[in-house]
């Protein structure tokens, strides 16, 4: 059953503590993304990695950090430096060689920081 | 830099009602324009696309789009709602292949959340 997973679903940390969020896909896309979602503000890109080894930053990576390591596994890691890290987190991925921009999504992980 | 405005934050419509969601764009290139939708406890998923051709593309679930580009506009259209239509929906915009560095990333909307009541 192809597709992307998160995990977990729900995951709290007190303040001041890194976090790492796992997503995996087995779509054997090439690109994949990670997306922060708060009420009222859509999806902001964090991280993007269009191929193994490499990524770059989005819109708002402070106080994020990702890896690349293998072409199914795109860990985002919360740094205590990320000011205010409660937010559900969505990551994607898409196959590249695509003009279309198509994404497909996990089911995420919502995270709170206590 | 690349932008997206949705007009509505809540949309709250009775079961058979008509919808419409708008989309606006910023953007100086060549776009590929989408619709996701956020069923409450589901993934996010794609309800339709447009990449070229005819303006008005049909998704799933009764949905349809009409890209003008005069206007930078996407909207979003159902002639008659349902109940299980409830859910949050976000346009977004990427840029086209060849034609930007932003290729592939999506820029989204800041959500619409419809309610349908029974």
């Amino acid at each position: 059953d192809g597709g992307i997973t998160q995990s977990p679903k729900y995951l709290f940390r007190k303040e001041g503590q890194n976090v790492t969020l796992s997503c995996e896909q087995n779509l054997n896309h090439d690109a994949m993304y990670w997306y922060r979602q708060d009420p009222g503000q859509g999806l902001r890109l964090i991280y993007y990695s269009q191929i193994v080894n490499d990524f770059q930053k989005g819109d708002i990576a402070e106080g994020y950090s990702v890896s690349r390591e293998k072409k199914e596994s795109f860990p985002l890691t919360v740094t205590s430096a990320q000011k205010n890290p409660t937010a559900f987190y969505l990551c994607a991925s898409s196959p590249h060689g695509t003009q279309s921009g198509e994404q497909f999504f996990g089911p995420g992980t919502r995270l709170t920081v206590l | 830099a690349q932008s997206v405005s949705q007009h509505n934050h809540h949309v709250i419509l009775s079961e058979a009602a008509s919808l419409e969601l708008g989309c606006n764009y910023s953007y100086g290139g060549t776009v590929n324009l989408f619709w996701y939708v956020q069923y409450p406890g589901q993934h996010l998923q794609l309800l339709l696309k447009y990449f070229s051709g005819d303006p008005l593309v049909k998704g799933i679930k009764g949905f349809e789009a009409e890209f003008i580009k005069s206007k930078f506009s996407f909207n979003l259209r159902k002639p008659s709602v349902q109940w299980s239509d409830t859910a949050e929906y976000f346009c977004a915009v990427s840029g086209r292949a060849g034609t930007t560095d932003s290729w592939g990333k999506l820029q989204f909307g800041a959500g619409t959340q419809v309610v349908v009541t029974p």
